[in-house]
C-alpha cells in the first residue's frame, strides 16, 4: 500500500531535549516537506527537499533541521524543543513534477512542556 | 505575495443540505488551484484540482470553478453527508523553485443527521 509514515504519532517532551520526528514513504517520491498545522494559520511549510541531498527552508524554519540521506527517509529534528514547536507536524511526499498532489502522513501531536 | 483566504468555521448544516465554502486567492502569474479535505484523525488527502481559469475540478460531488476575474475557487456539494464532516483548505502552489503548497486556514464542516 502507498502511503508516507510518521513516528511517533503523539509525544510529550520537556524543553531542551532533542527529539527526531521520523517520516517514510514508500512511492519512490522525489519531493519531500514537512508543515506545521496551528489552529487558524493552517499549514505552514517547516523545509522541503526535492531529492536526496537537496534541502531547503520552508516560511518557519527557526529550530528544526531535516536531513534527506535517502529517497524514502526525511526526519525532522528539534535540537532545542521549545514550548511554541508544540504544534501537529505532517510530513508529506509527491513527484517532483506533480509537486501539488502531495501525499500527506496521519500527523505528529508534539506537545512541549 | 501569495495568499489564500477561506471563510471561518465552523459551518454546520443538516444531511442533504447545499455545501458553499468560500476561498479566494491572491497570487502573482496563474498558479494552480487546490482543495484538501482532512478527516478527524488523519492527514490531508487532496479532493479536486484546477490548474487554469475556467477549469472545473470535481471529486465525490464536490466541485469547484477556478474564477481568475474573482479570483476564487469556491467549494460546492449539491447534497452533504455525515460522512463529509471533515475540515476542508483551498490551497494554492508557489510554481517557483520550492512548488509550495499554500494553505488557507481551513474550514471545520459538521454535518448533522
Amino acid at each position: 500500500e502507498a502511503q508516507v509514515t510518521q513516528n511517533p504519532r503523539y509525544l510529550i517532551t520537556v524543553t531542551g531535549k532533542k527529539l527526531t520526528v521520523t517520516c517514510s514513504q514508500n512511492m519512490n517520491h522525489e519531493y519531500m516537506s514537512w508543515y506545521r498545522q496551528d489552529p487558524g494559520l493552517g499549514l505552514r511549510q517547516i523545509y522541503y527537499s526535492m531529492n536526496v541531498e537537496v534541502t531547503d527552508k520552508g516560511d518557519v524554519p527557526e529550530g528544526y533541521k531535516v536531513s534527506r540521506k535517502e529517497k524514502r527517509n526525511f526526519p525532522l529534528i528539534l535540537e532545542s524543543p521549545s514550548p511554541n514547536q508544540t504544534s501537529l507536524y505532517f510530513c508529506a511526499s509527491s513527484y517532483y513534477r506533480d509537486s501539488y498532489e502531495q501525499y500527506f502522513g496521519p500527523g505528529t501531536r508534539l506537545t512541549v512542556t | 505575495g501569495n495568499s489564500v483566504t477561506q471563510m471561518e468555521g465552523p459551518v454546520t448544516l443538516s444531511e442533504e443540505a447545499f455545501l458553499t465554502i468560500n476561498c479566494t486567492y491572491t497570487a502573482t502569474g496563474y498558479p494552480s488551484l487546490f482543495w484538501y479535505v482532512q478527516y478527524p484523525g488523519e492527514g490531508l488527502q487532496l479532493l479536486l484540482k484546477a490548474t487554469k481559469a475556467d477549469d472545473k475540478g470535481s471529486n465525490k460531488g464536490f466541485e469547484a470553478t477556478y474564477r481568475k476575474e474573482t479570483t476564487s475557487f469556491h467549494l460546492e456539494k449539491g447534497s452533504v453527508q455525515v460522512s463529509d464532516s471533515a475540515v476542508y483548505f483551498c490551497a494554492l502552489i508557489r510554481m517557483d523553485s520550492s512548488y509550495k503548497l499554500i494553505f488557507g486556514s481551513g474550514t471545520r464542516l459538521l454535518v448533522r443527521p
